[in-house]
């Protein structure tokens, strides 16, 4: 079945620097990367997703990029906030019906 | 919006004690998931059904059961509660789809057994 490893586990930026978290993924049939964002206390919501047919995708200072060769995938975000604070988890899937496999999770922190 | 709605935050059990969490969802969805979350081990799917009366197994289902009578209407049960199922407790639906789509999460029910 599909593994799906994050990296890394914790990420301290300044505030208005980037931040990069990476994932890689086993299952070449994978076509569907999604990403998460849960605050605190609060529960995972969908902020990008990439489909296999693409190699990039930006919604203002986010963006995800999927090298699909090297089973790869990673979430930029630019011009941080003390609000982009949370946990980030990255997942995979390789049909409509089959269950999202997610990576452990990475804990941002934003320093103003 | 989608609204998924988890019947209790936070619980107390004791060891041995049987354990319901609800979960109901509004927009009509197929597949509803169950994940435990902890800290460094991520989303850990217990269970997951595609339609009513179904069920599959997921990557931890040892001591939990599930049942779904009701399209809406999702229930995670710990017949025999235990120190090592103290955890958060995700619950998820997501339509029905030959291309994946959005996972829409409750807000959790944190459990502890004492």
């Amino acid at each position: 079945g599909e593994n799906v490893e994050q990296h890394p586990s914790t990420l301290s930026v300044q505030e208005g620097d980037s931040a990069v978290i990476k994932c890689t993924y086993s299952d070449s049939a994978s076509n569907y990367f999604p990403w998460y964002k849960q605050e605190l206390g609060k529960r995972p919501q969908l902020i990008i997703d990439i489909r296999s047919n693409v190699g990039e995708k930006k919604d203002q200072r986010i963006a995800v990029t999927l090298n699909k060769t090297a089973k790869h995938f990673s979430l930029h975000i630019t011009e941080t906030q003390p609000e982009d604070s949370a946990v980030y988890f990255c997942a995979a899937i390789n049909s409509g019906n089959t269950p999202l496999v997610f990576g452990k999770g990475t804990r941002l922190s934003v320093i103003a | 919006d989608v609204k998924v709605t988890q019947s209790s935050r936070y619980l107390v059990k004791r060891t041995g004690e049987k354990v319901f969490l609800e979960c109901v969802q509004d927009m009509d969805h197929e597949n509803m998931f169950w994940y435990r979350q902890d800290p460094g081990l991520g989303l850990r799917l217990i269970y997951f059904s595609y339609d009513v009366k179904m069920k599959e197994k997921g990557d931890i289902p040892e001591g939990y059961s599930v049942s779904r009578e009701k399209k809406e209407r999702f229930s995670l049960i710990l017949e025999s509660a235990s120190t090592n199922q103290t955890s958060m407790y995700l619950c998820a639906s997501r339509e029905l789809g030959r291309r994946a789509g959005e996972l829409f999460f409750g807000e959790g029910s944190r459990l502890t057994v004492l």
